[in-house]
């Protein structure tokens, strides 16, 4: 099983509101990453918890803030978003991240959400 | 600046026809290199890993590897029109995993 399930599939929000992005994994994957993806270009790395820990900020903005409440958890909280924040909003899990034969760091990715930021 | 590069294409192929995608990266510390297949509006699909130089086939789908020339490319045999997608090159190394843009294939009937 590699599934990433993300919630919800769609989201809607006007600039002064706070929402959240869910994704959950129940692979035993301890690397989880957040994408971000605007139309016809590839996925840009936004954070990565690694062992439940923050380990890479991808210089972000502040109204991005992570969340990893446990191994299987990765939440995105979302405040204050301009409309230049409308994408897919991908998340992604790897066993680890060492890199080398075996694929413990093979990326899966979720559905995605597709925000729309009014 | 680490680049992953990719012919934006579009690549068109007929259907039946080997379908070749190529990416080539500048980081020569690289050491695992992946394949994704991105339909228009869905997220990014693993085709394939690999990370020793040659060839490696799962299916329709060759995926080589020549880390001296540093390029991999992706063959798909006996292309069908559900192959009509984007497809990614990745290349990880410590911790960074770099996408290329992309190119899109379509396989006409």
């Amino acid at each position: 099983d590699t599934e990433v399930t993300q919630t919800p599939k769609h989201l809607v929000m006007g600039m002064t509101n706070k929402k959240s992005l869910k994704c959950e994994q129940h692979m035993g994957h301890r690397a989880m990453y957040w994408y971000k993806q605007k139309a016809k270009k590839p996925p840009e790395l936004m954070f990565v918890y690694s062992y439940e820990k923050l380990s890479i900020n991808e210089s972000v903005p502040s109204r991005f803030s992570p969340e990893c409440p446990n191994s299987s958890l990765l939440n995105l909280h979302l405040h204050a978003l301009q409309p230049e924040d409308s994408a897919l909003y991908l998340c992604a899990s790897s066993q680890d991240r060492t890199s080398g034969a075996g694929g413990a760091d093979t990326q899966y990715f979720g559905p995605g959400t597709r925000l729309t930021v009014l | 600046q680490k680049e992953v590069e990719q012919n934006s294409g579009p690549l068109s192929v007929p259907e039946g026809a080997i379908a070749s995608l190529n990416c080539t990266y500048s980081d020569r510390g690289s050491q695992s290199f992946f394949w994704y297949r991105q339909y228009s509006g869905k997220s990014p699909e693993l085709i394939m890993f690999i990370y020793s130089n040659g060839d490696k086939e799962d299916g329709r789908f060759t995926a080589q590897l020549n880390k001296a020339s540093q390029y991999v490319s992706l063959l798909i045999r006996d292309s069908q029109p559900s192959d009509s997608a984007t497809y990614l090159c990745a290349v990880y190394n410590n911790n960074d995993m770099r996408f290329g843009a992309g190119t899109r294939l379509t396989v006409k009937p």
